[in-house]
């Protein structure tokens, strides 16, 4: 089945300093990953629609210039929090369509990262 | 705008007993609608996956049934086990988008 490695899955880092998540697909091609945020006892908000070799699309209230979203292949997208705060800590979970072509697949999700700024 | 709602939010039943999850949304204009489990800190795994035309998958102990017009859906878990312990998500893809929009869980536990 359909396989989506993210890493790291847990990372503590300082205020004011930047972390990378990686998201991969690993025996499927994903030309959309989708990058979500969830709260304790609360559920996943979508946060941006990653595209292969284009701009990641973002939703409303969430800000482009602080989550940088690079997809440059078929197989990696990676999610750069910037300038990261204590009210960044979450829970970052990435997922993915496929792997089958067509219609009626689901989407797989990656295992997440535990984000604690301090 | 599609929200997703799911009830109960905690359920805490014996093992062995059979169980019901159940979830509702408001736009019944849905291409497919998924069941998630998610274990304490961890990734979702996929369940079950409904597609709109369809009216339930089954999978083992698991049956999930599809109503779109009255918009919900149910999952069945029978003979239920502690490791059958997590946080039970639904989500529905809407037609024409390929986000998913999902309900806050259900948490069970299931005592030995």
């Amino acid at each position: 089945g359909a396989v989506v490695s993210q890493h790291p899955s847990w990372v503590i880092c300082k205020s004011g300093t930047s972390v990378k998540i990686e998201c991969r697909s690993l025996d499927f091609q994903a030309t959309t990953m989708f990058w979500y945020r969830q709260f304790p006892k609360q559920s996943l908000m979508l946060m941006a629609t990653s595209n292969e070799g284009s701009k990641a699309t973002y939703e409303q209230g969430v800000e482009k210039d602080k989550f940088l979203i690079n997809h440059a292949s078929l197989t990696l997208s990676t999610l750069t929090v910037t300038s990261a705060h204590p009210e960044d800590s979450s829970f970052y979970i990435c997922s993915a369509r496929g792997g089958d072509a067509g219609q009626g697949v689901g989407y797989t999700f990656g295992s997440g990262t535990r984000l604690t700024v301090v | 705008k599609q929200e997703v709602t799911q009830i109960p939010a905690a359920l805490s039943v014996p093992e062995g007993e059979n169980l019901v999850l159940n979830c509702s949304f408001t736009d019944s204009a849905i291409y497919n609608l998924q069941w998630f489990r998610q274990d304490p800190g961890k990734g979702l795994t996929s369940l079950l996956l409904i597609q709109s035309s369809q009216r339930e998958q089954t999978s083992g102990r698991l049956n999930a049934s599809l109503d779109k017009s009255s918009g919900r859906s149910t999952l069945y878990i029978a003979a239920s086990q502690p490791g059958d312990s997590a946080t039970y998500l639904c989500a529905v893809r809407q037609g024409g988008s390929e986000k998913l929009v999902f309900g806050k869980g259900t948490k069970l536990t299931v005592n030995p």
